[in-house]
């Protein structure tokens, strides 16, 4: 596709339910981030991935959340028995370029999932 | 990690105005982008700014790697500018480190 999606774009769970948020890169791009975003504050890096490889999940809030990517295109951010602190709008992004030595490259962000938990 | 802050935080502008947003960060980066939130939440790339000086439209923007600061200019403020304007860096292993944004409102 032409950008970054994500899905669903809204999402309501009740607390202790277990929620799928779904990232599709742009086509080709070998890096995918998350990010989570809190009302009234900039994003905040969960995870990395270069192709199928997670490389850094040091930002992930708890052993709750759980991300995979296993095909090295399509993402998912699976979390647990969700808390009311969980409430946040879920970021994916997508770049080009590998890490390393090489220029890191633009990212590029979907429109997000608001994951509203009760 | 690297911090990341940005002034002012709230801005707001009559149409036609100019204004300019900072950006200020704690250690090298390798890298700098600038976003527009729009009120629908979509972040939109506006710049990839490493350092100098980059003009799209009505926006430009400069980046002085070695003071570790970047600035963001609106000329001709519209009310489609209206929004967050975020800050974010690139530190080690890839991740970006934003700032807290820029609240900027356009009247007419």
């Amino acid at each position: 596709g032409a950008g970054v999606s994500q899905s669903p774009r809204y999402k309501v769970a009740k607390r202790g339910q277990d929620v799928a948020l779904r990232c599709d890169p742009i086509s080709g791009h070998v890096s995918l981030f998350w990010y989570q975003q809190a009302l009234g504050q900039g994003p905040e890096f969960l995870t990395y991935f270069q192709n199928e490889a997670q490389l850094d999940k040091s930002g992930l809030p708890s052993d709750r959340f759980f991300a995979e990517r296993p095909e090295g295109s399509v993402s998912t951010l699976k979390i647990q028995r969700t808390q009311q602190e969980d409430s946040a709008v879920y970021l994916c992004a997508s770049s080009s370029r590998t890490s390393g030595i090489q220029r890191r490259d633009t990212q590029y962000f979907g429109p997000g999932t608001r994951l509203t938990v009760l | 990690g690297i911090q990341v802050e940005q002034s002012p935080p709230d801005l707001i502008l009559q149409e036609g105005a100019n204004s300019t947003l900072r950006c200020n960060f704690s250690d090298s980066v390798n890298n700098l982008q600038w976003f527009h939130q729009n009120p629908w939440g979509q972040l939109i790339n506006l710049f990839y700014i490493p350092s100098g000086t980059k003009q799209n439209g009505r926006l430009s923007a400069t980046t002085v790697a070695t003071e570790r600061y970047s600035l963001l200019y609106i000329s001709s403020s519209q009310t489609t500018d209206s929004g967050v304007y975020f800050c974010a860096v690139h530190g080690g292993n890839n991740r970006l480190a934003f700032g807290k944004g820029n609240q900027v409102v356009v009247i007419p």
